[in-house]
């Protein structure tokens, strides 16, 4: 079946300019979470959506980032005013609710170069 | 803050010998750890996951070791081949089952 897929798969944006990234996690679901991956780094996290609770938003680094999910579904991570530290790979996960935290499943990410 | 980390930055290794990949975690209350390899340009990829009621679990290739005395988690891949070159990152499970990930470990095996 369809894995994660995020798009796009490669955004190069200019400082100060706002970007939108876009998870569609696999059909049914319910937890969803973006991390970040700075080069040569492990991922840091950012949020996470679990059904129609309240997101978990801690992980995100200032308020120029944001991040909703509609329907239950699509995930869109949006990031103001870009500065250049926020170049990096941005991954998305989703998990089946009895799966455990073990089954995340990952996109390929999408590759953010702020110039 | 609670931290994961990885022992050696680089792991080179001969086509079908043993690997054995090393982390270091400080929450010991953490109860449950998992593998993720993952590839050039791709996102991680599950390998292997253990809980902490258990300090052994094998898979296909793999077996996760775990020491909670030491704190001390393991990764050993046998029979390494040249799919095996990856970055692999150990991640612990943290509140609302987030997972904090140690910086990574290369692997690249030799033909």
């Amino acid at each position: 079946g369809a894995g994660v897929s995020q798009s796009p798969s490669n955004k190069v944006t200019e400082k100060g300019k706002d970007v939108e990234l876009r998870c569609d996690p696999i059909s049914g679901h319910t937890a969803l979470y973006w991390y970040r991956q700075s080069l040569g780094q492990g991922l840091e996290f950012l949020i996470y959506f679990q059904g129609n609770s309240a997101p978990d938003k801690s992980g995100l680094p200032s308020d120029r980032f944001s991040a909703e999910r509609t329907g239950g579904s699509v995930s869109t991570l949006t990031i103001q005013r870009t500065q250049q530290e926020d170049s990096a790979v941005y991954l998305c996960a989703s998990s089946d609710i009895t799966g455990g935290v073990g089954t995340q499943y990952f996109g390929p990410g999408t590759r953010l170069l702020v110039l | 803050g609670e931290s994961v980390g990885l022992h050696l930055p680089t792991l080179s290794v001969q086509e079908g010998d043993n690997s054995i990949i090393n982390c270091a975690y400080s929450n010991s209350a953490s109860d449950y750890f998992i593998w993720y390899k993952q590839e050039s340009g791709k996102g991680p990829q599950f390998i292997i996951d253990i809980r902490s009621n258990m300090d052994k679990r094998q898979g296909q290739r793999v077996t996760v070791l775990l020491n909670k005395t030491v704190k001390h988690l393991s990764l050993q891949i046998a029979a390494t081949q040249p799919g095996d070159s990856a970055v692999y990152f150990c991640a612990e499970k943290g509140g609302n089952n987030r997972l904090a990930f140690g910086k990574g470990n290369q692997v690249v095996v030799i033909p």
